[in-house]
Formats: C-alpha cells, sequence, structure tokens
C-alpha cells in the first residue's frame, strides 16, 4: 500500500508569492489534515478536511486555506508568502480520523 | 496553560538504558499519540491509547485517563532510537506536545 505522498519536498518561495503544496493519501483514507511545524511554535494544526469538506480549522490566518478533491487528494495554499511561513508542512491522512499515517512533508523555505 | 506537557525536553542515554517520556495534558481526549520524528522530518505514528498499556518490540506506552498522565518507555535503548518523540492529543484536532529529543549514544 503506498504510503502518504507530499510533493513537492522542498521549495523556495519569495515574499508575496503564494504556494501550493499537494497531498495524496492512502487509498480508502477520506481524511487528510495539514499541519505546520516551525522551531519556535512546535507542530501546529492547520485544517482538516474530509470528504471534500473542511471538517475543522486551526488558529492561523485566512491566507492559509486548502481544499480536498473528489479522490481525497488534498492541496494547501499559502497566499502573500511571510517570512514567518518558512516551515515544513505536513499532512497526514486517516480513514477513520483517529490513527494517522503523516507524509514527509514539504519544506517550505521564504526568502 | 499548555493544554500538554512533555517531559523531558532532551534526554541522552547510553546504549542499553531504560528510557521513559513522560506526556501530562489538561483537557479530554478521545485517544493520545505518540509519534517519532527523525532528522529529516518524517512522523512515524508509534501509538495511538484511549486506556491502559501497549507495547511493539521495545517500546511501551501507558496512559492513565484519570490522572491525564502518559508515559512512552524504550527498553535496552539503540542508537536507531535518537529521534523527537512527540505526544499528540486527540480531541477535535491533534494537539501536539513539544517532543523529547533523545539521542541514545553507544
Amino acid at each position: 500500500k503506498a504510503g502518504v505522498t507530499q510533493t513537492p519536498r522542498y521549495l523556495i518561495k519569495t515574499r508575496g508569492q503564494q504556494v501550493t503544496l499537494s497531498c495524496s493519501p492512502i487509498s480508502g483514507h477520506r481524511s487528510v489534515s495539514w499541519y505546520q511545524q516551525t522551531p519556535g511554535q512546535g507542530l501546529q494544526f492547520l485544517f482538516e478536511y474530509f470528504s471534500e469538506t473542511q471538517r475543522n480549522k486551526g488558529n492561523f490566518p485566512g491566507r492559509f486555506s486548502g481544499r480536498q478533491f473528489s479522490n481525497s487528494r488534498s492541496e494547501m495554499n499559502v497566499s502573500t508568502l511571510e517570512l514567518g511561513d518558512s516551515a515544513l508542512y505536513l499532512c497526514a491522512s486517516s480513514e477513520t480520523g483517529d490513527g494517522y499515517t503523516f507524509g514527509s512533508g514539504t519544506r517550505l523555505t521564504v526568502v | 496553560k499548555n493544554e500538554v506537557e512533555q517531559s523531558p525536553q532532551n534526554l541522552t542515554a547510553q546504549e542499553g538504558e531504560f528510557i521513559t517520556i513522560n506526556c501530562s495534558y489538561s483537557v479530554g481526549i478521545s485517544a493520545l499519540h505518540w509519534l517519532q520524528q527523525h532528522p529529516g522530518g518524517g512522523i512515524v505514528s508509534l501509538f495511538m491509547l484511549s486506556s491502559g498499556k501497549k507495547k511493539h518490540g521495545r517500546l511501551i506506552a501507558t496512559i492513565n485517563i484519570q490522572e491525564k498522565h502518559s508515559s512512552l518507555h524504550i527498553t535496552a535503548s539503540h542508537p536507531r532510537d535518537s529521534a523527537v518523540y512527540i505526544c499528540a492529543l486527540n480531541t477535535d484536532k491533534l494537539i501536539f506536545g513539544t517532543g523529547t529529543r533523545l539521542q541514545v549514544f553507544p
């Protein structure tokens, strides 16, 4: 069974640009959640999608958005990038919303 | 006050030692996760607990729901156990501890 696939692995963007990250969950998993990890704040929940609907959202500004497609693949978008958005972005998929399988992450650097 | 506290923050051990990492929390949860993160970022889910104790190889995880406390134990630690161990609370979302950085030396 293929794991959770995140693309790209690494990304360098300039302040003010926007970025889209992709997450393909394990086949059959309908829940995809996104997390941001920084040295200062640790791991923080961004949002969760289940069957194309956002089920929960963390405390992040509206510049952070996401969506889920009918095949359960999910994308997250960050607009008007700031230096502080530099982080490791992780997604996780779940069949039931309890056990999670994480992807390897996308490391975003904003310069 | 943080909803979840992990201790210690850093831990060094000699190969073969018994390791304990603690996680205390203050909110209601449906389950608690123990996660392992190696350099490079990938996270592996080790355990999901809602009560009692689970064992997988040299790893043992326990949870006391009444005391709102969980522990992760590593028996006969090995250098390959060196990683960051993170507890995460399962509420309507995952709430993460700050992690324990473990280094095991040969």
